[in-house]
């Protein structure tokens, strides 16, 4: 079955350090691919996501590229700030699974001024 | 303002009581979704509607029943057989079961046990 792996946390950085959170999948089609933030007693928002081989996805400063390659979308950010502190998790969405929405584990991600 | 509405906010069920907690959407989409959140397990799925009158089990049914007779709402009972209730539960929703399109997130419902 479908699956997503996301690198252990918690992350602590310091303010304006570069982000990587590692995500890695298994599906048996074609999937899509996407990151979702969740914000302390919130739901979730797209953060962002790419839906074929070689996409990448952008916003507010984060990227993550579908490597069809390594099975990968890993989430990275060149400055974090405070205010980018939050649960981030990486997903997956095929037909085959009848369009549900797969999660990995989330990584909490504390940033410190 | 279009959007997801979970509530209540906060719930608390006594041993062997059922609960309902509600999910309401004015987006106008046709698929909805319950997942459930446990502190280090990221989302796991409890049960998908890809259209009224129709849905289908998640990863996690056990002990939790849903009913979809409207387009905008998608209640889910948690039942006196689910022996571990305590968790933050999500509700989502699509515009279509594409595979690219984004879901829709309320703000959540901390169900704990008395």
């Amino acid at each position: 079955g479908d699956s997503v792996t996301q690198m252990e946390g918690p992350v602590t950085l310091s303010e304006e350090a570069f982000l990587t959170i590692n995500c890695t999948y298994t599906a048996t089609g074609y999937p899509s691919l996407f990151w979702y933030v969740q914000y302390p007693g919130e739901g979730l928002q797209l953060l962002l996501k790419a839906t074929k081989a070689d996409d990448k996805g952008s916003n507010k400063g984060f990227e993550a590229t579908y490597r069809k390659e390594t099975t990968s979308f890993h989430l990275e950010k060149g400055s974090v700030q405070v205010s980018d502190s939050a649960v981030y998790f990486c997903a997956l969405r095929e037909e085959t699974s009848g369009s549900r929405l797969t999660f990995g584990e989330g990584t909490q991600l504390t940033v410190n001024p | 303002d279009g959007g997801i509405t979970q509530s209540p906010k906060y719930l608390f069920r006594k041993e062997g009581q059922n609960v309902t907690l509600s999910c309401e959407q004015n987006l106008n989409h046709d698929a909805m979704y319950w997942y459930r959140q446990d502190p280090g397990q990221g989302l796991r799925l409890i049960y998908y509607s890809q259209i009224v009158n129709d849905f289908q089990k998640g990863d996690i049914a056990e002990g939790y029943s849903v009913s979809r007779e409207k387009k905008e709402s998608f209640p889910l009972t948690v039942t006196s057989a689910q022996k571990n209730p305590t968790a933050f539960y999500l509700c989502a929703s699509s515009m279509t079961r594409a595979t690219n399109e984004k879901l829709f997130f309320g703000s959540g419902t901390q169900l704990s046990v008395l």
